[in-house]
């Protein structure tokens, strides 16, 4: 099976611009979850999709929002972009049962802001 | 929401010795521990992962323990080789890790001195 993957690999934007990142996840598996990565926070949960649902959403403000497609495939979006949104974009998919808990994640998307 | 601490923040140990990182989490619902690998400009690997109702896994050098009383778990790694050289992430979730996401530690950058 092919893995996750994530397009762009690399965004550079400019300050208040926005930008949508897409990821693909793992045939057959119905949850994507993004997380943002950072130096200086970590990994950090920023949403998840399941059926086209969003389940749950981090400590992101509504800049940052997401859809999920009928077939799986996710994107996340972000308005007016700033400094702080640097960052590598990972989503994370998952099969999503009662008895299958694993995350795979994708390459991410490196995202600068100028 | 949940927390989770990690440490040490850089571990550096000789090629054959054991290295353990430690991870703390501050919610007791929560029910799945994964622990991931990430070498430099790679994405997230999962390497183990145990659920709260079991105390102890182990796949093959790396093992992962649970207290479930004390809220700790620990990744140990026997006979370490360069390739272990990466920054290893703890996480915990309630849900396994489905709609409630991933709740990362900050990293433990571990070091394979020949």
């Amino acid at each position: 099976k092919a893995g996750v993957t994530q397009t762009p690999r690399y965004l550079i934007k400019t300050r208040g611009q926005q930008v949508t990142l897409s990821c693909s996840p793992i045939s057959g598996h119905r949850s994507v979850s993004w997380y943002q990565q950072t130096p200086g926070q970590g990994l950090q949960f920023l949403f998840e999709y399941f059926s086209e649902t969003q389940r749950n959403k981090g400590n992101f403000p509504g800049r940052f929002s997401g859809r999920q497609f009928s077939n799986s495939r996710s994107e996340m979006n972000v308005s007016t972009l700033e400094l702080g949104d640097s960052a590598l974009y990972l989503c994370a998919s998952q099969l999503r049962t009662e008895i299958t808990y694993e995350q795979y994640f994708g390459p991410g998307t490196r995202l600068t802001v100028t | 929401g949940e927390n989770v601490e990690q440490h040490p923040s850089t571990l550096s140990v000789q090629e054959g010795d054991s290295a353990v990182i430690k991870c703390t989490y501050s919610d007791s619902a929560s029910n799945y521990f994964p622990w991931y690998k990430q070498e430099l400009g790679k994405r997230p690997q999962l390497i183990i992962d145990i659920r709260s109702n079991v105390g102890e896994k182990k796949d093959q050098r790396i093992a992962v323990t649970l207290n479930k009383t004390a809220k700790h778990f620990s990744l140990h790694i026997t006979e370490t080789q360069p390739e272990d050289s990466a920054v290893y992430f703890c996480a915990a979730s309630k849900t396994g890790g489905g709609a409630d996401g991933l709740t990362f530690g900050k990293g433990t950058h571990l070091i394979i001195q020949p």
